[in-house]
Parts: C-alpha cells; structure tokens; sequence
C-alpha cells in the first residue's frame, strides 16, 4: 500500500498570505496525485489532478506541482473561503489511499 | 448537471447488514467507474471500493475485503455498496464518487453521503 503523508497537520496563515502544503508517498505514484478541499459539512472537492492541472473552476491561485513522490499545493494568497481541510490522493496504485489532510486555519 | 445522490444509510446493530445506493444523473452514467469512499466522524478520508464502468472490474480496500459488495446497473444509471457483517468501525459517512477519465483517474463528482452508524 503507498502510504501518503501529508505536512503540516495544521497551517495557520492569514488572508492574503501564501500557503504551502506538502504531500509525500512513499513510494513513487508518478504524476497520479490529486488534491481535495473540504468544507465542515460538505462533500470533498476536486482541485488538483495530474499533480498540476486544476481541476474545472477552480481559480488560478490554487496550483500543484511535484511528480514522484514529493508533491505540493500552494495556495498563492489566501481567501476566506480557503479555510478548509485539504488531502492529497494518489490513483496510482490500489489500493487508492488518501493523506490524512492538512487544516488550513486562520492565524 | 451532474448529481450523485446515495442513500440507504442508517443505524445498525454490529453484525448486520445494509445496502447503500447511489443514483446518478445529469451524465452518461455506463462510461464512467464509481467509487465509494468513507470518513469517519471527525477523521479523514478513506477509499471503500471502486466499480468499473462496465461492472467487470471490482476493487476493494482491504478494511473491507470480503464484507462488502459493490455492484451497479447501468439502464438503472445506480450503483450500490452492500455491506455485511457490519462492525462498529464502519461507523462513517459514506460518499459515492464518479471518477474523472472513465476508468481512471481522481474523483470529480461527489454526492453528499449517506450516515451509517454501527453501534449496539
């Protein structure tokens, strides 16, 4: 099973600022890396597949990068309604596993 | 637009059984896999099961394994997750999910799950 670890468990940052999430596998899952974000009380949602490519309207501040097993989002100034937790996937071997997410908090 | 919307949650005793359903809409529902993912209260997600598009192919976590049964019907456009030999630990929210390339890829449509609680 690759497992995914995902760091920091929480992230405090203030609106405006830059947030970085890091995502690692532990064993190589290539380009198979997507990123969630989920809100209390609501189904997760898609926004990033492919380690790189924004999934459909999602704005242009969210943006991933990586390949392998070392992956990032990045949130380049955050929002309001970007506070929320945030899990990486990968669909590159079964089973599928997911990261045990980072909470983005307000500072 | 595309929805999923499962049901059939509920509270059970350990040991028993349920039968989840997912129905869908607003796609071409037999050209895409669909996935059962849980996450317990208050922790993180976790992949249940995934069903090909066409019903052939059949994967399963291994917290799982031999206990549930996926299964779907694509003039029905529903997918269902049987559940068996239910244990307290399956105490989750359960979502169904479409995935992104037909047989690949990530989830991109999520419903709004279904609460199965197992408890005595």
């Amino acid at each position: 099973e690759v497992v995914m670890t995902q760091s920091p468990a929480t992230l405090s940052g203030s609106p405006g600022e830059r947030a970085t999430l890091s995502c690692r596998a532990s064993q190589s899952v290539t380009s198979n890396l997507a990123w969630y974000q989920q809100k209390p009380g609501q189904a997760p949602r898609l926004l990033i597949y492919g380690a790189s490519t924004r999934a459909t309207a999602i704005p242009a501040r969210f943006s991933g990068s990586g390949s392998g097993t070392e992956f990032t989002l990045t949130i380049s100034s955050l929002q309001s309604e970007d506070f929320a937790v945030y899990y990486c996937q990968q669909y590159n071997n079964w089973p599928l596993t997911f990261g045990g997410g980072t909470k983005v908090e307000i500072k | 637009e595309v929805q999923l919307l499962e049901s059939g949650g509920g509270l059970v005793q350990p040991g028993g059984s349920l039968r989840l359903s997912c129905a869908a809409s607003g796609f071409t529902f037999s050209s895409y896999a669909t996935a059962w993912v849980r996450q317990a209260p208050g922790k993180g997600l976790e992949w249940v099961s995934v069903i090909s598009s066409s019903g052939d192919n059949r994967y399963y976590a291994d917290s799982v394994k031999g206990r549930f049964t996926v299964s779907r019907d694509n003039s029905k456009n529903t997918v269902w997750l049987q559940m068996n030999s239910l244990r307290v630990e399956d105490t989750a929210i359960y979502y169904c999910a479409q995935r992104l390339n037909g047989d690949y890829g990530p989830f991109d449509y999520w419903g709004q799950g279904t609460l199965v609680t197992v408890s005595s």
